[in-house]
């Protein structure tokens, strides 16, 4: 079985600051790792994804995020954040076929002025 | 292009009343499933189909049904309202493997 783990239920960040959002994903076979956001009151929006390849992944809004197969996590990261990015965060984890995605409890990102 | 839409936006059920939430897609994607979404939960996959005429259950299933007749559309049945139903629901869609995922603004359901 997979499981998402977002230890941060909320995270408060000034404007201009770098942020980090932890995700640790517990699996025992090959997994794709996903990060969505979602604005009030509206569905979530594809943030970036790691199928393979380089760790290092770049999604859009200036948001990358790195897999570490070691330590099972895959946190995302942004260097410098906007007001606008106030919202909450998902990660989530898919098995070998796509067909099933197993999503983290969220963490709100609340940037301040 | 419209995406991914979800009706009705709101509804308010009483306990034993039956419900369709509709999700129709016009983007011709293969793969579409539907998602409850709880406070502190996160989302979980309720049921998904990776084409016309085949569907399976996620992860929490029990209470909800489906079918797919159309590659456009993925109805999902409450056959008989529970208040522990009561969430917010998101209908998703996909082209094939490996293509993100589009979601529907979701349909929030309370059930009295």
């Amino acid at each position: 079985a997979q499981s998402v783990t977002q230890l941060d239920s909320q995270v408060p960040v000034f404007e201009e600051a770098p942020v980090e959002l932890r995700c640790n994903y517990s699996s025992s076979v090959s997994v794709y790792l996903f990060w969505y956001v979602q604005y009030p009151n509206q569905g979530l929006q594809l943030l970036l994804k790691y199928l393979s390849g380089s760790t290092l992944v770049k999604g859009i809004n200036g948001f990358e995020a790195e897999f570490n197969k070691s330590q099972t996590s895959f946190h995302l990261r942004k260097p410098s954040v906007h007001i606008s990015d106030t919202a909450e965060y998902f990660c989530a984890v898919s098995d070998k076929n796509f067909n099933k995605f197993y999503f983290g409890s969220g963490t709100k990102l609340n940037v301040k002025p | 292009n419209a995406g991914v839409t979800q009706t009705p936006k709101f509804q308010v059920l009483k306990t034993g009343q039956s419900m369709t939430l509709q999700c129709a897609q016009d983007m011709n994607h293969e793969y579409m499933s539907w998602y409850r979404q709880d406070p502190g939960m996160g989302l979980r996959l309720i049921h998904y189909s990776v084409g016309a005429g085949i569907t399976d259950q996620g992860e929490v299933p029990n209470g909800y049904n489906v079918s797919r007749s159309t590659t456009e559309d993925f109805p999902l049945r409450l056959l008989s309202a529970a208040p522990s139903q009561t969430s917010v629901y998101f209908c998703a869609s996909s082209y094939a493997q490996r293509q993100p995922q589009h979601f529907g603004d979701g349909t929030r359901l309370s059930i009295l």
